[in-house]
Formats: structure tokens, C-alpha cells, sequence
């Protein structure tokens, strides 16, 4: 189980919209602690997306957005097209068991 | 353009040390704030961080992992090792190196190896 949740899939046609939650609690999110994103397409290594909450590496689309509220944080990706089918991680500080956490992924699907 | 390479044994015989090398290029692991890490990846599984290290020696290790981990750093070399006792077959994952700024809440990896396939197999 991880400390951060994170429905198994997800899914959607071109061009739509979908959001991944990252579910947490009040010793990551709750705390304060930054939430991350990477995206990790089939075969290949992490690469990060969002950081910081909400803001995008350089060369990232901005079809890609990021928010955090409470014990929750939030992936959007607008405009989906074929080249986002990967998985998508969501990655914070979790101040009990002092280390940097992962949430369990989800698989996005570009029907 | 910063880049990180793993190197080290596919395969490693239960109860033994695993042993991973990460070179950097494009940087210098001594003149930088940056922590170096490592991040491991079960097949068909997600990310679990494992420990970071930084030139001056301060080191961070996975808590359920503490008792059997290693990071050190060589900057003469401009590397970055870990090591992991007492495998077990649970121990076989991918394993990436990876880059991330101090602090806990800003700590985001963002640079990644192409990592190494480690199988703990007798």
C-alpha cells in the first residue's frame, strides 16, 4: 500500500480532458509538503512533469497542469493526444516516515 | 546537458551485496547543492526512493531499507554508489540514479539515469 493513492487507470479519447488525484494525508500534503509529477512512458525512465505544486520543467506542454489542496493533489492533462499513454506518479515528503514517497501510479489510456 | 549512468552487476546471488555505480557527465557532483539519489522500480510495480547522498556526506536512507543501505560519493570520480546488503529476490527491481534539490518539500528528481535491471536470483 502506498502512502500516496492513486487510482490504478485512467482513460480517454483524443483531445479530452482527464485528471489523475493523488490521495495523501496530513503528514505529506497535509503538512505542507510539495506535490511532484512524472510521467513514465512504456520502457523508458521517470522523467518529471510537475514540480512544486503546479509548475512545468522546460519543454513540457502546457497541456499538462498541476494543483494541491488539503490532503489532495491533482494531475490535469487537456487536449489528450496518443503520445500521453504512460503512467503518471505522484511523489511527495512524508514527514512520519521521514522519506520521500511515491504514489502507487496510474496507468493512463488514450482510447 | 547532465547525465547519469548506472553501471553494475544484473545479477546478484541472495544474501550477497548488491553493488550500483552512477557516473554523472555534464556536471560536477562536488559543485553543486544537489543530493544524488537512488530510486528502484520493481517489474510491474511503482517507485520506491532508496537513499540520497550529497558531497559533503550527508546522507538520507529509506527507512524500511535503513538497516541494509549504503550511499557514498566519490567525487574524485564524479560517482555515485549504493549499496544493498542481504538481498533477497524482493530486492529485484530496475534501478535508477536521479538528482534532487535539498530540502524535503521541494525535492523533486529531476534528472534520471536510464537505469539497470537488478535480478537477486541464485
Amino acid at each position: 500500500q502506498s502512502v500516496l493513492t492513486q487510482p490504478p487507470s485512467v482513460s480517454g479519447a483524443p483531445g479530452q480532458r482527464v485528471i489523475i488525484s493523488c490521495t495523501g494525508s496530513s503528514s505529506n500534503f497535509g503538512a505542507g509538503y510539495d506535490v511532484h509529477w512524472y510521467q513514465q512512458l512504456p520502457g523508458t525512465a521517470p522523467k518529471l512533469l510537475i514540480y512544486g505544486d503546479r509548475n512545468r520543467p522546460s519543454g513540457v506542454p502546457d497541456r499538462f497542469s498541476g494543483s494541491r489542496s488539503g490532503t489532495s493533489a491533482s494531475l490535469a492533462i487537456r487536449g489528450l493526444q496518443a503520445e500521453d499513454e504512460a503512467d503518471y506518479y505522484c511523489q511527495s515528503y512524508d514527514s512520519s516516515l521521514s522519506g520521500w514517497v511515491f504514489g502507487g501510479g496510474t496507468r493512463l489510456t488514450v482510447l | 546537458q547532465l547525465q547519469l549512468q548506472e553501471s553494475g552487476p544484473g545479477l546478484v546471488k541472495p544474501s550477497e551485496t548488491l553493488s550500483l555505480t552512477c557516473t554523472v557527465s555534464g556536471g560536477s557532483i562536488s559543485s553543486s547543492n544537489y543530493y544524488w539519489g537512488w530510486i528502484r522500480q520493481p517489474p510491474g510495480k511503482g517507485l520506491e526512493w532508496v537513499a540520497s547522498g550529497h558531497h559533503s556526506g550527508s546522507t538520507y536512507y529509506n527507512p524500511s531499507l535503513k538497516s541494509r543501505v549504503t550511499i557514498s560519493v566519490d567525487t574524485s570520480k564524479n560517482q555515485f554508489s549504493l549499496y544493498l546488503s542481504s538481498v533477497t529476490a524482493a530486492d529485484t527491481s530496475m534501478y535508477y540514479c536521479t538528482r534532487h534539490p535539498p530540502g524535503r518539500s521541494g525535492s523533486r528528481f529531476d534528472y534520471w539515469g536510464r537505469g539497470t535491471l537488478v535480478t537477486v536470483s541464485s
